[in-house]
Protein backbone atom coordinates (compact mmCIF):
# COMPACT_ATOMS: atom_id res chain seq x y z
CA UNK A 1 0.00 0.00 0.00
CA UNK A 2 1.19 3.24 -0.63
CA UNK A 3 3.29 4.65 2.16
CA UNK A 4 3.10 8.65 1.26
CA UNK A 5 0.13 10.62 1.69
CA UNK A 6 -0.16 13.35 -1.04
CA UNK A 7 -3.49 15.66 -1.11
CA UNK A 8 -4.80 17.14 -2.85
CA UNK A 9 -4.61 15.80 -5.87
CA UNK A 10 -5.78 17.82 -8.23
CA UNK A 11 -6.15 21.47 -7.29
CA UNK A 12 -8.26 24.20 -9.67
CA UNK A 13 -7.11 27.67 -8.18
CA UNK A 14 -7.77 31.14 -9.40
CA UNK A 15 -4.78 33.70 -10.05
CA UNK A 16 -3.69 35.24 -7.07
CA UNK A 17 -4.46 32.99 -4.14
CA UNK A 18 -2.67 30.28 -2.65
CA UNK A 19 -3.16 26.72 -2.67
CA UNK A 20 -1.55 24.61 0.08
CA UNK A 21 -0.19 20.68 -0.69
CA UNK A 22 0.20 18.35 2.33
CA UNK A 23 2.72 15.37 1.98
CA UNK A 24 2.57 12.65 4.58
CA UNK A 25 4.49 9.66 5.42
CA UNK A 26 2.25 7.14 6.95
CA UNK A 27 4.41 4.47 8.83
CA UNK A 28 7.90 6.08 8.64
CA UNK A 29 9.72 8.89 9.67
CA UNK A 30 11.96 11.26 7.56
CA UNK A 31 13.92 13.98 8.40
CA UNK A 32 14.65 14.96 4.68
CA UNK A 33 12.23 15.29 1.74
CA UNK A 34 12.28 16.65 -1.42
CA UNK A 35 9.43 18.52 -3.91
CA UNK A 36 9.64 18.46 -7.05
CA UNK A 37 7.82 19.79 -9.98
CA UNK A 38 7.26 18.41 -13.60
CA UNK A 39 6.05 20.48 -16.60
CA UNK A 40 4.02 18.85 -19.30
CA UNK A 41 6.99 16.21 -21.09
CA UNK A 42 10.01 17.64 -19.23
CA UNK A 43 11.45 16.01 -16.14
CA UNK A 44 11.39 15.67 -12.88
CA UNK A 45 13.11 19.47 -11.52
CA UNK A 46 14.56 19.73 -8.19
CA UNK A 47 12.40 22.42 -6.24
CA UNK A 48 14.14 22.30 -2.65
CA UNK A 49 14.50 20.19 0.11
CA UNK A 50 12.90 20.20 3.46
CA UNK A 51 14.64 19.25 6.27
CA UNK A 52 12.37 18.50 9.53
CA UNK A 53 12.81 21.77 12.23
CA UNK A 54 14.87 23.69 9.68
CA UNK A 55 14.84 26.29 6.84
CA UNK A 56 14.33 24.51 3.38
CA UNK A 57 17.18 24.34 1.01
CA UNK A 58 15.64 25.98 -2.67
CA UNK A 59 17.06 25.05 -5.98
CA UNK A 60 18.38 28.29 -7.71
CA UNK A 61 16.09 29.74 -9.71
CA UNK A 62 13.14 28.89 -6.99
CA UNK A 63 11.44 31.80 -5.34
CA UNK A 64 11.28 30.60 -1.51
CA UNK A 65 9.34 33.53 -0.99
CA UNK A 66 6.71 32.08 -3.57
CA UNK A 67 6.90 28.53 -2.86
CA UNK A 68 7.11 27.99 1.36
CA UNK A 69 7.84 25.04 2.30
CA UNK A 70 7.58 24.00 6.03
CA UNK A 71 8.77 20.41 7.20
CA UNK A 72 7.36 20.84 10.87
CA UNK A 73 7.42 17.29 12.07
CA UNK A 74 9.01 13.72 10.93
CA UNK A 75 5.73 13.01 8.81
CA UNK A 76 4.55 15.79 7.51
CA UNK A 77 6.15 18.53 5.10
CA UNK A 78 3.43 20.95 3.14
CA UNK A 79 4.08 23.40 -0.07
CA UNK A 80 2.45 26.49 0.11
CA UNK A 81 2.38 28.24 -3.67
CA UNK A 82 1.52 31.73 -2.57
CA UNK A 83 0.04 34.10 -4.95
CA UNK A 84 -0.52 31.65 -7.89
CA UNK A 85 0.20 32.71 -11.03
CA UNK A 86 -0.86 30.31 -14.27
CA UNK A 87 2.42 29.57 -15.14
CA UNK A 88 2.53 27.92 -11.71
CA UNK A 89 0.58 25.50 -13.26
CA UNK A 90 2.44 22.39 -12.73
CA UNK A 91 2.40 18.64 -11.25
CA UNK A 92 3.99 18.87 -8.19
CA UNK A 93 5.41 15.59 -6.42
CA UNK A 94 6.93 15.12 -3.07
CA UNK A 95 9.56 12.25 -2.21
CA UNK A 96 11.09 11.13 0.99
CA UNK A 97 14.12 9.38 0.55
CA UNK A 98 13.73 5.74 2.56
CA UNK A 99 15.77 5.68 5.50
CA UNK A 100 18.75 2.74 5.67
CA UNK A 101 18.40 2.75 1.83
CA UNK A 102 20.32 4.25 -0.76
CA UNK A 103 18.34 3.36 -3.45
CA UNK A 104 14.46 3.92 -3.32
CA UNK A 105 12.81 6.83 -2.30
CA UNK A 106 8.99 6.86 -1.55
CA UNK A 107 6.67 9.51 -3.64
CA UNK A 108 3.61 10.92 -3.41
CA UNK A 109 1.06 10.36 -5.86
CA UNK A 110 1.44 14.02 -6.70
CA UNK A 111 -0.76 17.35 -7.15
CA UNK A 112 -2.21 18.77 -10.74
CA UNK A 113 -2.28 22.44 -9.95
CA UNK A 114 -4.23 24.89 -12.29
CA UNK A 115 -4.31 27.79 -11.72
CA UNK A 116 -6.72 29.87 -13.71
CA UNK B 1 26.69 21.18 -16.13
CA UNK B 2 24.43 17.70 -16.03
CA UNK B 3 22.40 16.34 -17.95
CA UNK B 4 20.59 12.99 -19.03
CA UNK B 5 19.36 12.15 -22.17
CA UNK B 6 17.60 9.64 -23.44
CA UNK B 7 15.04 9.09 -26.50
CA UNK B 8 11.32 10.92 -26.02
CA UNK B 9 9.73 8.53 -27.79
CA UNK B 10 9.26 4.75 -28.59
CA UNK B 11 6.59 2.58 -29.81
CA UNK B 12 6.98 -1.14 -29.58
CA UNK B 13 4.12 -4.12 -30.26
CA UNK B 14 3.12 -6.10 -27.48
CA UNK B 15 4.93 -9.34 -26.76
CA UNK B 16 7.95 -8.20 -28.39
CA UNK B 17 11.07 -6.76 -26.90
CA UNK B 18 12.29 -2.78 -26.26
CA UNK B 19 15.47 -1.12 -25.19
CA UNK B 20 15.60 2.41 -23.79
CA UNK B 21 18.58 3.85 -23.99
CA UNK B 22 20.17 6.47 -21.43
CA UNK B 23 23.37 8.24 -21.50
CA UNK B 24 24.46 10.63 -18.38
CA UNK B 25 26.71 13.23 -17.60
CA UNK B 26 27.28 14.01 -14.08
CA UNK B 27 29.52 15.28 -10.97
CA UNK B 28 29.96 12.13 -9.66
CA UNK B 29 27.70 8.68 -9.27
CA UNK B 30 26.07 6.73 -6.85
CA UNK B 31 23.69 5.01 -8.81
CA UNK B 32 21.29 5.10 -11.64
CA UNK B 33 17.52 4.63 -11.46
CA UNK B 34 14.61 3.67 -13.80
CA UNK B 35 11.59 4.42 -12.87
CA UNK B 36 8.12 4.00 -14.44
CA UNK B 37 5.84 6.89 -14.51
CA UNK B 38 1.77 6.64 -15.77
CA UNK B 39 0.53 10.34 -16.95
CA UNK B 40 -0.57 12.17 -14.10
CA UNK B 41 0.75 9.87 -11.59
CA UNK B 42 4.31 9.72 -9.59
CA UNK B 43 7.02 7.01 -10.67
CA UNK B 44 7.10 4.05 -9.20
CA UNK B 45 11.06 2.61 -8.80
CA UNK B 46 12.09 -0.31 -11.35
CA UNK B 47 15.40 -0.73 -10.93
CA UNK B 48 18.79 0.70 -9.49
CA UNK B 49 22.22 -0.20 -10.61
CA UNK B 50 25.47 1.20 -9.14
CA UNK B 51 28.20 -1.63 -10.24
CA UNK B 52 28.85 -2.19 -14.40
CA UNK B 53 26.79 -5.12 -15.42
CA UNK B 54 23.10 -6.59 -16.13
CA UNK B 55 20.47 -6.71 -13.28
CA UNK B 56 17.62 -8.93 -14.14
CA UNK B 57 14.05 -8.37 -12.37
CA UNK B 58 11.19 -10.80 -13.71
CA UNK B 59 10.26 -8.95 -17.50
CA UNK B 60 12.39 -6.26 -16.90
CA UNK B 61 16.77 -5.33 -17.09
CA UNK B 62 18.63 -2.42 -16.29
CA UNK B 63 22.65 -2.53 -17.68
CA UNK B 64 24.91 -0.05 -16.66
CA UNK B 65 28.38 1.20 -17.92
CA UNK B 66 29.97 3.71 -15.81
CA UNK B 67 32.89 3.87 -18.04
CA UNK B 68 30.36 5.28 -20.96
CA UNK B 69 28.22 7.03 -19.19
CA UNK B 70 25.64 4.80 -20.28
CA UNK B 71 22.70 2.48 -19.57
CA UNK B 72 19.69 1.08 -20.69
CA UNK B 73 16.23 -0.37 -19.66
CA UNK B 74 15.27 -3.67 -21.57
CA UNK B 75 11.34 -4.79 -21.58
CA UNK B 76 10.43 -8.15 -22.24
CA UNK B 77 6.89 -9.65 -23.39
CA UNK B 78 5.27 -6.22 -23.63
CA UNK B 79 2.46 -5.84 -22.29
CA UNK B 80 -0.36 -3.23 -22.82
CA UNK B 81 0.25 -1.83 -19.43
CA UNK B 82 3.80 -1.02 -20.24
CA UNK B 83 2.02 1.92 -22.31
CA UNK B 84 4.30 4.61 -20.33
CA UNK B 85 6.88 6.98 -19.80
CA UNK B 86 10.05 5.32 -18.39
CA UNK B 87 12.50 7.77 -16.29
CA UNK B 88 15.96 7.47 -16.23
CA UNK B 89 17.94 9.65 -12.83
CA UNK B 90 21.08 9.24 -11.52
CA UNK B 91 22.17 10.35 -8.21
CA UNK B 92 25.22 12.49 -8.22
CA UNK B 93 27.95 12.92 -5.87
CA UNK B 94 25.69 15.14 -3.67
CA UNK B 95 23.15 12.19 -3.61
CA UNK B 96 20.85 14.62 -5.37
CA UNK B 97 18.96 13.33 -8.52
CA UNK B 98 19.09 14.39 -11.26
CA UNK B 99 16.18 13.46 -13.83
CA UNK B 100 15.96 12.80 -17.57
CA UNK B 101 12.99 13.87 -19.35
CA UNK B 102 11.45 11.01 -20.13
CA UNK B 103 10.27 8.31 -22.97
CA UNK B 104 7.25 7.72 -23.68
CA UNK B 105 6.18 4.24 -24.38
CA UNK B 106 3.89 3.38 -27.22
CA UNK B 107 2.85 -0.12 -27.07
CA UNK B 108 0.25 -1.65 -30.32
CA UNK B 109 -1.82 -4.35 -30.45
Amino acid sequence: GAVVSQHPSRVICKSGTSVKIECRSLDFQATTMFWYRQFPKQSLMLMATSNEGSKATYEQGVEKDKFLINHASLTLSTLTVTSAHPEDSSFYICSFPREGSVTEAFFGQGTRLTVV
Amino acid sequence: GQNIDQPTEMTATEGAIVQINCTYQTSGFNGLFWYQQHAGEAPTFLSYNVLDGLEEKGRFSSFLSRSKGYSYLLLKELQMKDSASYLCAVKNSNYQLIWGAGTKLIIKP
